[in-house]
């Protein structure tokens, strides 16, 4: 079956304590893009990637990290994270341009 | 600031009638805008979506209209049904030159039976 996967669906996490929450696609996907959702400001981009070792700032970068080293694999990680941080996180992949985007399940993520 | 304006935030409609949802940008550039659907733990899917050289769009019971002058463009929901409860979303970006969206607040639709 297609599908963008995350892991962990749900975290709770400490202030400061290192993170990574990945992101998986199988459909070969070029493009991939991390995106937060929280209450009243809908879905900001964080980073997105237009392939292997090409990756970009979205909108609301600060505090988090991307890397690609793969095509499948495009994960998130937070070095010290903080309440601020705490929200909805969604992974995407797309073919390519002019392709329709795919989104993963989502990662709810609270900080305290 | 907002890219992407999307009102309203919430919305109640009855059974059978008609849903709009309307966003509003500023960037001329943008030449791509979707409209995604959510359901409760979820995450969004693509409903329809339009380029603007076409002033509307269709898909059943689905149409978007797009006003390139006022930079405005809609989603109507026809014949609204119950199924159709969820969150919407507008979304912009600009095709050529990468894989950036901005997106709209949501709209959280409630369809009465």
């Amino acid at each position: 079956e297609a599908q963008v996967t995350q892991n962990p669906r749900y975290l709770i996490t400490v202030t400061g304590k290192k993170l990574t929450v990945t992101c998986s696609q199988n459909m070969n996907h070029e493009y991939m893009s991390w995106y937060r959702q929280d209450p009243g400001l809908g879905l900001r981009q964080i980073y997105y990637s237009m392939n292997v070792e090409v990756t970009d700032k979205g909108d609301v970068p600060e505090g988090y990290k991307v890397s690609r080293k793969e095509k499948r694999n495009f994960p998130l990680i937070l070095e010290s994270p903080s309440p601020n941080q705490t929200s909805l996180y969604f992974c995407a992949s797309r073919r390519g341009l002019v392709y329709e985007q795919y989104f993963g399940p989502g990662t709810r993520l609270t900080v305290t | 600031q907002q890219q992407v304006k999307q009102s309203p935030q919430s919305l109640i409609v009855q059974k059978g009638g008609i849903s709009i949802i309307n966003c509003a940008y500023e960037n001329t550039a943008f030449d791509y805008f979707p409209w995604y659907q959510q359901f409760p733990g979820k995450g969004p899917a693509l409903l329809i979506a339009i380029r603007p050289d076409v002033s509307e769009k269709k898909e059943g019971r689905f149409t978007i209209s797009f006003n390139k002058s006022a930079k405005q463009f809609s989603l109507h929901i026809m014949d609204s049904q119950p199924g159709d409860s969820a969150t919407y979303f507008c979304a912009a970006s600009i095709e050529n030159t990468g894989n950036q969206f901005y997106f709209g607040t949501g709209t959280s639709l409630t369809v009465i039976p």
